[in-house]
């Protein structure tokens, strides 16, 4: 079974500038999260997707950062203008229906580092 | 809100010898607990996951971890590592009745020989 695939896996960018992640999940699960892990810290919850809808977007600077997940499948997290503090790992990943809260399969990320 | 906090930052061990990570965690709900694991470039693993019933639960690679109600913990430990085990750990929380995962700051395990 495939697992979570993620692009780019390394992105450097000028602050201001904007970047895109692009992620396919587990084929089959329906819910998707977007997480940011800066460095020494642990991951921190942007958005969730059931299906193509927003389960949750409490935490996504919506200033900044928005995110699609067109047709319930793959999903794009875009950030524009990128600043400083937007230098993390991005981690995406899926969880099938009727699983565990909590239980998810993540992807290898995508590192940004914002000069 | 729900917060998970782990004690160490970094735990340096030798080859062999036994290793324990602190997790605490508070919450006034029913919870479910895990464990990942992130080696070095990697995405996040499931080491292993309390849900209900025994509170020492075993989990992949020789981990296990034991679920204390009244200490609001869930330590890991594994009796001998191996310099494979060298990666960062993650408690994490969620509540039984939703689906948002809260993750503590990470230990980092390196493994000397």
């Amino acid at each position: 079974e495939a697992g979570v695939a993620q692009s780019p896996r390394y992105k450097i960018i000028e602050k201001r500038q904007s970047v895109a992640f692009w992620c396919n999940p587990i084929s089959g699960h329906a819910t998707l999260y977007w997480y940011q892990q800066i460095l020494g810290q642990g991951p921190k919850l942007l958005i969730q997707f059931q299906n193509n809808g927003v389960v949750d977007d409490s935490q996504l600077p919506k200033d900044r950062f928005s995110a699609e997940r067109l047709k319930g499948v793959d999903s794009t997290l875009k950030i524009q203008p990128a600043k400083l503090e937007d230098s993390a790992v991005y981690l995406c990943a899926s969880s099938p229906p009727g699983t565990v809260p909590g239980e998810l399969f993540f992807g290898e990320g995508s590192r940004l580092t914002v000069l | 809100a729900q917060s998970v906090t782990q004690l160490d930052s970094q735990v340096p061990v030798f080859e062999e010898a036994p290793v324990e990570l602190r997790c605490n965690y508070s919450s006034s709900v029913s919870v479910y607990l895990f464990w990942y694991v992130q080696y070095p470039n990697q995405g996040l693993q499931l080491l292993l996951k309390y849900l209900s019933g025994s509170t020492l639960v075993k989990g992949i690679n020789g981990f296990e971890a034991e679920f204390n109600k009244s200490q609001t913990s869930f330590h890991l430990r594994k009796p001998s590592v191996h310099i494979s085990d060298t990666a960062e750990y993650f408690c994490a929380a969620s509540k039984a009745a939703g689906n948002k995962l809260t993750f503590g700051g990470g230990t980092r395990v390196l493994v000397k020989p």
